[in-house]
């Protein structure tokens, strides 16, 4: 079936350090890609996502691209801050009813 | 609202009584999504609304569980004899295309 595997954290890093969070994905078709946020107390938000092959996604300095050779959206930002510490999500939705699959989560957390 | 919203935001019940959870889509997406929130399965999807389409059912993990979505709009999860694995953060989204908005959640803890 359709999975998606993300990078196990807890990830604890210093403000303005390079941020990383590995997905790859397994899927029958041609899947959309996303990346899901949740900052402390509050709901999902959407981050950034990429429809087909090569697409990159960007929002709030944070940057991934769609793989489609190594089945990976890697989600990146070159200057963390202390506001970016949340639960980050990677998604797939392969069909058009766009039903979600999610990784496990990552937390991230940036110190001052 | 401007948002997807959903209630209560906590529910505390016993072990075998029912719980509703409702949740209020945007105004004008046609798709509903009923998700679980839980420490040890992480997110799971459990059920879809489509306009006036036969619900997907095929994430409900079992026939405790319903959904129903009345007038294309508000949805009631309902689970009956409740059990503590159900504990879990439920959550509900709306999209009218790809990108789905989620709402803050209703936290279930069955004791």
């Amino acid at each position: 079936g359709d999975s998606v595997t993300q990078m196990e954290g807890p990830v604890t890093l210093s403000e303005e350090a390079f941020l990383t969070i590995n997905c790859t994905y397994t899927a029958t078709g041609y899947p959309s890609l996303f990346w899901y946020v949740q900052y402390p107390g509050e709901g999902l938000q959407l981050l950034l996502k990429a429809t087909k092959a090569d697409d990159k996604g960007s929002n709030k300095g944070f940057e991934a691209t769609y793989r489609k050779e190594t089945t990976s959206f890697h989600l990146e930002k070159g200057s963390v801050q202390v506001s970016d510490s949340a639960v980050y999500f990677c998604a797939l939705s392969v069909s058009n009813d766009y039903k979600l699959s999610f990784g496990a989560g990552t937390t991230v957390t940036v110190r001052a | 609202g401007a948002g997807v919203s959903q209630s209560p935001s906590n529910k505390v019940t016993e072990k075998g009584k029912d719980v509703e959870l409702r949740c209020d889509p945007i105004s004008g997406h046609t798709a509903l999504y009923w998700y679980r929130q839980s420490l040890g399965q992480g997110l799971e999807f459990l059920i879809y609304f489509q306009g006036n389409s036969a619900p997907d059912k095929s994430g409900l993990p079992s026939d405790r569980f319903s959904a129903e979505r009345t007038g294309g709009s508000v949805s009631t999860l309902t689970i009956q004899r409740t059990q503590q694995e159900d504990s879990a953060v439920y959550l509900c989204a709306s999209s009218r295309g790809a990108t789905q908005y989620f709402g803050p959640g209703t936290r279930l803890t069955v004791l």
